[in-house]
């Protein structure tokens, strides 16, 4: 089975902090994805990384970047926190090539205060 | 005009029935489709996977596409109180690795 897992359930952070979520994911997935998800606007993409130091924005990648150091991390990092980066955060991968169903993490609860 | 509709409900059903959730989509190009589940506060979990047009069955769901209504389908039999949650289609394009997702459909089955 597929497992991707994100390092907090629950955050609390104020705002201006800076904020990391990491993901990881244990398949040799080529494909990471950060998505935001926000009731009535659904899922959208902040950015996603098809290779180790690759990255591509996505629909809203403004005030967040991205990191991947390594195959199996993709950690995302708000530089200075807004309240209207109170979302839930997933993670995603996917195998690649001809593959394109992407497994999904629990979730990262974030409140800006 | 959203490239992936979804009624987002809600969608109330007694246990037992029937359940169709659907999507349309506008992209001819798209060929892969996905049928998520995510229960409230986690995240969306991959129930079915189909490439191109036809039929798939995993035990009490059925997928199915219709690529020349752009149309695709996923059927509950037999829907249990466990299956309440909001169910999510996904489809994508050869060579494409993001998704374009519905917005979901919000179900409950009442006991």
């Amino acid at each position: 089975d597929v497992k991707v897992t994100q390092s907090s359930r629950y955050l609390v952070k104020r705002t201006g902090e800076k904020v990391f979520l990491e993901c990881v994911q244990d398949m040799d997935h080529e494909n990471m994805f950060w998505y935001r998800q926000d009731p009535g606007l659904g899922l959208r993409l902040i950015y996603f990384s098809y290779d180790v130091k690759m990255k591509e924005k996505g629909d809203i990648p403004e005030g967040y970047s991205v990191s991947r150091e390594k195959k199996e991390r993709f950690s995302l990092i708000l530089e200075s926190a807004s309240t209207n980066q109170t979302s839930m955060y997933l993670c995603a991968s996917t195998l690649g090539g001809n593959r394109y169903e992407q497994y999904f993490g629990p979730g990262t609860r974030l409140t800006v205060t | 005009q959203k490239e992936v509709e979804q009624d987002p409900g809600p969608l109330s059903v007694p246990e037992g029935a029937i359940v169709s959730l659907n999507c349309t989509y506008s992209n001819s190009a798209f060929q892969y489709f996905m049928w998520y589940r995510q229960y409230s506060r986690k995240g969306p979990e991959l129930l079915m996977y189909t490439y191109s047009s036809g039929n798939k069955e995993d035990g009490r769901f059925t997928a199915q596409v219709d690529k020349s209504s752009k149309y695709i389908s996923l059927f509950i039999r037999d829907s249990q109180p466990s299956d309440s949650a909001t169910y999510l289609c996904a489809m994508s394009k050869q060579g494409a690795q993001k998704l374009v997702f519905g917005q979901g459909t919000r179900l409950t089955i009442n006991p």
